[in-house]
């Protein structure tokens, strides 16, 4: 079993929905979490991370941790065609190296 | 501010051979993290190097090593290459050691042919 687990998609939404990436984890140490996005062709970018549980939110982007139930979401308002992009969730504990899902393809379609 | 950058962004290479990959950090980081990233497998840790020292290291064969020089840039090399070995190898550098905001270079694509 995978340390964290993503459903890879591809997911397609109409431009506007609200969007919901889930993770889940099993690795009870995690203490930090984040989200990367990935253009095609392109290295992972950093959207956003969140410590312990909790709520993050950065302009249409939040982030969620619940430690109880070790799962992670990420919700995109108002999506737009430039999300599309393979969402990473991944986790980290102490001064370890990050843990990464396998990833979920979006596409938002104008 | 210049961003990761890795070199080259393309290689091809034969089984049997070995290949070095360059990268280099963003100015003033001093933790360079290495990963390999293949559609079955997705992201997964090679080892980073924090001030020249290996700090973690990855599941990963022997072949896969790396060092890091005084000015924080940072190589990895993989010998007697294999076909399972083609994959997009993708630097992450931070400033300090497991830092939480780590920044990507757009990787190297290795083929193994």
């Amino acid at each position: 079993q995978k340390e964290v687990e993503q459903d890879p998609g591809p997911l397609s939404v109409p431009e506007g929905a609200i969007v919901s990436l889930n993770c889940t984890y099993s690795n009870s140490a995690f203490q930090y979490f984040m989200w990367y996005r990935q253009y095609s062709r392109k290295g992972p970018e950093l959207l956003m991370y969140t410590y312990s549980s909790g709520n993050k939110e950065d302009g249409r982007f939040t982030a969620q941790v619940d430690k109880s139930s070790k799962y992670i979401s990420l919700f995109i308002r108002d999506s737009q065609p430039s999300d599309s992009a393979t969402y990473l969730c991944a986790g980290r504990w102490s001064a370890r190296q990050l843990t990464f899902g396998s990833g979920t393809q979006l596409t938002v379609l104008p | 501010k210049a961003g990761v950058t890795q070199t080259p962004r393309y290689l091809i290479k034969t089984r049997g051979q070995q290949v070095t990959l360059s990268c280099s950090p963003i100015s003033g980081h001093r933790s360079v993290s290495w990963y390999q990233q293949t559609p079955g497998q997705g992201l997964q840790f090679l080892f980073e190097y924090f001030s020249e020292t290996q700090r973690n290291k990855g599941n990963f064969p022997g072949r896969f090593s790396g060092r890091q020089f005084s000015n924080s840039r940072s190589e990895m090399n993989v010998s007697t290459l294999e076909l399972g070995d083609s994959a997009l190898y993708l630097c992450a550098s931070s400033l300090v050691e497991a830092n939480t905001e780590a920044f990507f270079g757009q990787g190297t694509r290795l083929t193994v042919v």
